[in-house]
């Protein structure tokens, strides 16, 4: 069975400051890792890790996946209230399935 | 382009009732798929759905159904329901050609059951 353990569970910063989110799975088939941003409904789509692409950046948020010791962590530079969210993340296996992690909640005060 | 459309938005029924949720994907995403969101499971998948046929299902009874029409909108339907149905039900579309594709989410629909 996929399994995905991410952590923090929680993270309680300042803006300005760096935060990076833990994520570490087992799974059959490995296919991609996916982080997602859930602030009040959707889950938003932020990165897919695969294995011809391990490192990702988007403005503020970069990502890395280490496929040989099966985690990936998810860098946010600079924190601003907006930021402040649930981050998943999810791997596609096998199975035509994500399988999510219980999620960071990372709150982002003034 | 229109994002992934779940109505309705909220939902109340009683134990015992059934339920009809709806989802319309992102324009020329065929594959839908379905999760259910609790605050103590988290995200689990349902099933999924491409080219009006079921893939894949998740480890759901079989109160839970699906389908997919052939425009790639998609229905679940939970029946005989239970007070642990409430949850945030998601809605996910993806391009699937062949390669693994990003699932996209819609808003979800809140069921609670009373």
């Amino acid at each position: 069975e996929d399994k995905v353990v991410q952590s923090p569970l929680s993270l309680v910063v300042h803006e300005g400051d760096t935060v990076t989110l833990n994520c570490s799975y087992e799974v059959t088939n490995f296919r991609s890792l996916l982080w997602y941003k859930q602030e009040k409904k959707a889950p938003t789509f932020l990165f897919m890790l695969t294995s011809s692409g391990i490192e990702k950046k988007s403005g503020r948020l970069s990502s890395i996946l280490d496929k040989k010791e099966l985690f990936s962590i998810l860098n946010i530079t600079a924190t601003q209230t907006g930021d402040s969210a649930v981050y998943l993340c999810a791997v596609a296996g096998s199975a035509r399935q994500l399988t999510f992690g219980s999620g960071t909640q990372l709150t982002v005060l003034p | 382009k229109a994002g992934v459309t779940q109505t309705p938005r909220y939902l109340i029924k009683t134990r015992g009732q059934q339920v009809t949720l709806s989802c319309s994907p992102i324009s020329g995403h065929r594959s839908v798929s379905w999760y259910q969101q609790t605050p103590g499971q988290g995200l689990q998948f349902l099933f999924e759905y491409f080219s009006e046929t079921q893939r894949n299902k998740g480890n759901f009874p079989g109160r839970f159904s699906g389908r997919q029409f052939s425009n790639s909108r998609s229905e679940m339907n939970v029946s005989t329901l239970e007070l642990g149905d409430s949850a945030l039900y998601l809605c996910a579309s993806s391009l699937d050609q062949g390669e693994w594709s990003p699932l996209h989410f819609g808003n979800g629909t809140r069921l609670t059951v009373t």
